[in-house]
């Protein structure tokens, strides 16, 4: 079943506030991985981590790999209309040769003007 | 370019009948996957492939078949369709980075 505990499950937030949302797990991860899914549309990959501790930035976008290796966050700053959607993480488990990926369960961003 | 193509977009079943999803990739990546995706729990890997002639299960692969005979496709079957297969699905791609790239879904109603 899903390894990844993703919160918060949603998020309302007005125009110009910054978004954070985190994976948790039990779990230790290779690789972690955020994409955004917008209504309709399947998920698009926003930032790729695959080392513990690195901070990667795409944009406004800032995602982190944490030190454990059993959590990672994702940063919106400055937020805008267009980021609304469902925010999901993704890791591989250092166990799995195949490179599986274990999925979060998604945070629903509703961006208000 | 057309990345990951998925057909049909939409699809409604009566219970019991058969279908085959289509899923297309010219990215010449080896990795390809199956999801389903169903309200609050995410994605569920259902079948995936490391390469052509090779296929394994994920997590919830009953009522589901797959085959690889080339790196390009990887359809999903569902042999008798039953309500409880009603979701999305969506098709994946993997590069060597693990890095995978999804489809734009195929929405399926069981009725």
């Amino acid at each position: 079943g899903q390894q990844l505990n993703q919160s918060p499950q949603s998020m309302f937030i007005q125009e110009g506030e910054d978004v954070s949302m985190n994976c948790t797990s039990s779990s230790i991860f290779n690789t972690w991985l955020w994409y955004k899914q917008e209504p309709g549309e399947g998920p698009v990959l926003l930032i790729a981590l695959y080392k513990a501790g690195e901070l990667t930035s795409n944009g406004r976008l800032t995602a982190q790999f944490g030190i454990t290796r059993k959590d990672s966050f994702l940063n919106i700053s400055a937020s805008i209309p267009s980021d609304v959607g469902i925010y999901f993480c993704a890791g591989q488990l250092t166990t799995d040769s195949w490179g599986k990926l274990q999925f979060g369960a998604g945070t629903q961003v509703v961006v208000t003007p | 370019n057309a990345g990951v193509t998925q057909t049909p977009k939409f699809q409604v079943l009566k219970t019991g009948q058969s279908m085959t999803l289509q899923c297309a990739q010219d990215m010449n990546h080896e990795y390809m996957s199956w999801y389903r995706q169903d309200p609050g729990m995410g994605l569920r890997l259902i079948h995936y492939s490391v390469g052509a002639g090779i296929t394994d299960q994920g997590e919830v692969p009953n009522g589901y078949n797959v085959s690889r005979s080339t790196t390009e496709d990887f359809p999903l079957r569902l042999l008798s369709a039953a309500p409880s297969q009603t979701s999305v699905y969506f098709c994946a791609t993997r590069d060597t980075d693990y890095e995978q790239y999804f489809g734009p879904g195929t929405r399926l109603t069981v009725t």
